[in-house]
């Protein structure tokens, strides 16, 4: 079945540090990737997605580019800032059209 | 424009006990899923209803059920109640006409503690 591995957390960071949390994924068919963020308190939102290889998404100063060759989706930001801290989720849409997440890693940004 | 809500907030709740929940989609979704997220670890698909229809369902046992009403708000059941029942509720609504999830917006979730 499918599967989203994510590095584990917390990610410690300074603020303007780069920032890179790990996302391997497997899955049948080809599918549609996305990062989601939660904040504390609050429910998923979508941070970007990409929806086929070499894909890249980005939003807010996140980036993200789908690798069908190594099956990742890395996200990756240039100079995090203390409001990025929070859960980010990797998560996936496959062929079983069932939405599978990873299990999330926690951002922690000190200023 | 008003987001996904759910209500309650937080529920506590003993074993054996019934509950349900609710959500209202953003206007125009016709789309709902539900999903389990059990602290540390990422939702989990429950169901997904479009046009009144489950559309998907997770691997969740009978003790859960949903419906989707004409106003394609949802109500999430649960009977039956376990511990480990105890959850963040999250929904999440989407104008997917097809069972893929390319945009979901999701609401703040309902808090369920089973004691």
């Amino acid at each position: 079945g499918d599967s989203v591995t994510q590095m584990e957390g917390p990610v410690t960071l300074s603020e303007e540090a780069f920032l890179t949390i790990n996302c391997t994924y497997t899955a049948t068919g080809y599918p549609s990737l996305f990062w989601y963020v939660q904040y504390p308190g609050e429910g998923l939102q979508l941070l970007l997605k990409a929806t086929k290889a070499d894909d890249k998404g980005s939003n807010k100063g996140f980036e993200a580019t789908y690798r069908k060759e190594t099956t990742s989706f890395h996200l990756e930001k240039g100079s995090v800032q203390v409001s990025d801290s929070a859960v980010y989720f990797c998560a996936l849409s496959g062929g079983s059209y069932i939405p599978t997440f990873g299990r999330g890693t926690s951002l922690i940004v000190h200023p | 424009d008003a987001g996904v809500t759910q209500s309650p907030t937080h529920l506590i709740k003993t074993r054996g006990q019934h509950v349900t929940l609710r959500c209202s989609p953003i206007s125009g979704h016709k789309s709902v899923s539900w999903y389990q997220q059990v602290l540390g670890q990422g939702p989990q698909f429950i169901f997904q209803y479009y046009e009144k229809e489950e559309r998907g369902r997770g691997n969740f046992p009978d003790r859960f059920s949903a419906r989707q009403f004409p106003n394609y708000s949802s109500e999430l059941n649960v009977n039956a109640l376990l511990l480990g029942d105890s959850a963040l509720y999250l929904c999440a609504s989407s104008t997917n006409r097809y069972r893929s999830y390319n945009e979901q917006f999701f609401g703040p979730g309902t808090r369920l503690t089973v004691l």
